[in-house]
């Protein structure tokens, strides 16, 4: 089974720039996560997807940041324009949608690591 | 929010037995507890996960006493591939409240030779 896919694996861009990452979940797998994390620091959520909606957004800096989930699969996460503070590995991860009492688990990729000059 | 403590970093070498705690006084009735495992420059990956008692994978084990007011991560004859940031995690099942899972900063674990 394929895991989940980001690109690019490392971006280096100048503030002001524009950015933009992409992933591709787990087949079947209904819910998408964007991550933030921080150097020495544990993931923190940017936003949630349930198929097509966004269903928890607010964590996501809106003045700068935007995402997609056109058709419920793939996601783009975007950042313009980037500031030095933007750097960071940005992590997707993605889960089966559970019910009753099962807990779920999150599946990661590998991270977009990105560094702003 | 249940908020998660433990240990910043911990040391052990190959062989032995590696215990990490984590604090989580506020656990909620329908919390589960969760443990991830990060290397570098990937993401991190699901270990174990449990509610109350004892679970135990082919990977480690998960004690959680009756209050569960806190979990012990147990990691049996540790080598040098184990080393790694462990995050312990706590919140509701479907992770349809996915926000209010936080990860924290993890426990930082070296395995020497």
């Amino acid at each position: 089974e394929a895991g989940v896919v980001q690109s690019p694996r490392y971006k280096i861009i100048e503030k002001k720039q524009p950015v933009a990452f992409w992933c591709n979940p787990i087949s079947g797998h209904n819910t998408l996560y964007w991550y933030l994390q921080n150097l020495g620091q544990g993931p923190e959520l940017l936003i949630r997807y349930e198929n097509e909606e966004a269903v928890d957004d607010s964590q996501l800096p809106k003045d700068r940041f935007s995402a997609e989930r056109l058709k419920g699969v793939d996601s783009t996460l975007k950042i313009q324009p980037a500031e030095l503070g933007d750097s960071a590995v940005y992590l997707c991860a993605s889960s089966r949608t559970t019910s009753g009492r099962e807990a779920g688990e999150l599946f990661f990729g590998e991270g977009s690591r990105l560094t702003v000059l | 929010l249940a908020k998660t403590t433990q240990p910043i970093s911990m040391d052990s070498y190959e062989g032995q037995e590696v215990n990490i705690t984590c604090s989580h006084n506020n656990i909620a009735t329908n919390d589960y507890i969760t443990w991830y495992q990060q290397f570098p420059s990937q993401g991190p990956r699901f270990i174990i996960q449990g509610y109350k008692t004892k679970v135990t994978n082919e990977v480690a084990s998960l004690f959680i006493p009756a209050d569960r007011k806190s979990s012990t991560l147990s990691l049996p004859r540790v080598s040098l591939s184990d080393t790694a940031v462990y995050y312990c995690l706590v919140g509701p099942p479907e992770y349809s409240s996915a926000s209010k899972i936080i990860f924290g900063s993890g426990t930082r674990l070296s395995i020497r030779p």
